[in-house]
């Protein structure tokens, strides 16, 4: 079974360009999480869907990030215009389950790399 | 969520058992210890978790005290492929789903 897919794995861009991450959960897993991590430190969430509906935005900086699960799979997250502080590593990952359920386990994609320059 | 406190780092050496601590004294009743480990350039992956019983999978063990302010992440032989940072969090049931990641331990096993 194919495990949650994330690309591209690296992206450099110069400040104010525009960015976008793709990713593709588990087969049949409903709920999908964005996570941004930072070098030395541990994920941060910033959204996450249930199905095609964002039920958790706020650690979302909506003013330049912004995200879309349209059919309930696959996922993009973009950023416009980008900072030099969005260098991290963005992380998808999603589950299978009701979210009220402790017995479920988070399946994380290898991650992007962005790099802001 | 009750915050967790981990070493931030530890040695072990190969085909040892590697013991991770990690302290959650202000854990509620209804809260899941979770762990996690991130080996470098992947992305986190699930161990293990329990509510208030020791358990065991084909990874590792978990022992949760009595009182459930701590608990010990057990790798029963440690091996190269095991060096990682590994992240103790703990979770209620019924909470948004969110993982709240601390710092964590990094585990470094050596030859």
């Amino acid at each position: 079974e194919a495990g949650v897919v994330q690309s591209p794995r690296y992206k450099i861009i110069e400040k104010k360009q525009p960015v976008a991450f793709w990713c593709n959960p588990i087969s049949g897993h409903n709920t999908l999480y964005w996570y941004r991590q930072n070098l030395g430190q541990g994920p941060e969430l910033l959204i996450r869907y249930e199905n095609e509906e964002a039920v958790d935005d706020s650690q979302l900086p909506k003013d330049r990030f912004s995200a879309e699960r349209l059919k309930g799979v696959d996922s993009t997250l973009k950023i416009q215009p980008a900072e030099l502080g969005d260098s991290a590593v963005y992380l998808c990952a999603s589950s299978f389950g009701a979210v009220d359920r402790a017995d479920y386990e988070q399946y994380f994609g290898p991650g992007t790399r962005l790099t802001v320059t | 969520d009750a915050k967790t406190t981990q070493p931030p780092s530890m040695d072990c050496a190969e085909g040892r058992a590697a013991n991770l601590p990690c302290n959650h004294s202000t854990i509620s009743g209804n809260e899941y210890v979770y762990w996690y480990r991130q080996i470098h350039s992947q992305g986190p992956q699930y161990i293990i978790h329990g509510l208030k019983n020791n358990e065991t999978n084909e990874m590792a063990s978990l022992i949760i005290t009595e009182d459930r302010k701590s608990s010990t992440l057990i790798l029963p032989h440690a091996t190269l492929r095991d060096t990682a940072v590994y992240y103790c969090i703990v979770r209620v049931a019924s909470n948004t789903g969110k993982l709240i990641f601390g710092q964590g331990t990094t585990l470094q096993v050596k030859p």
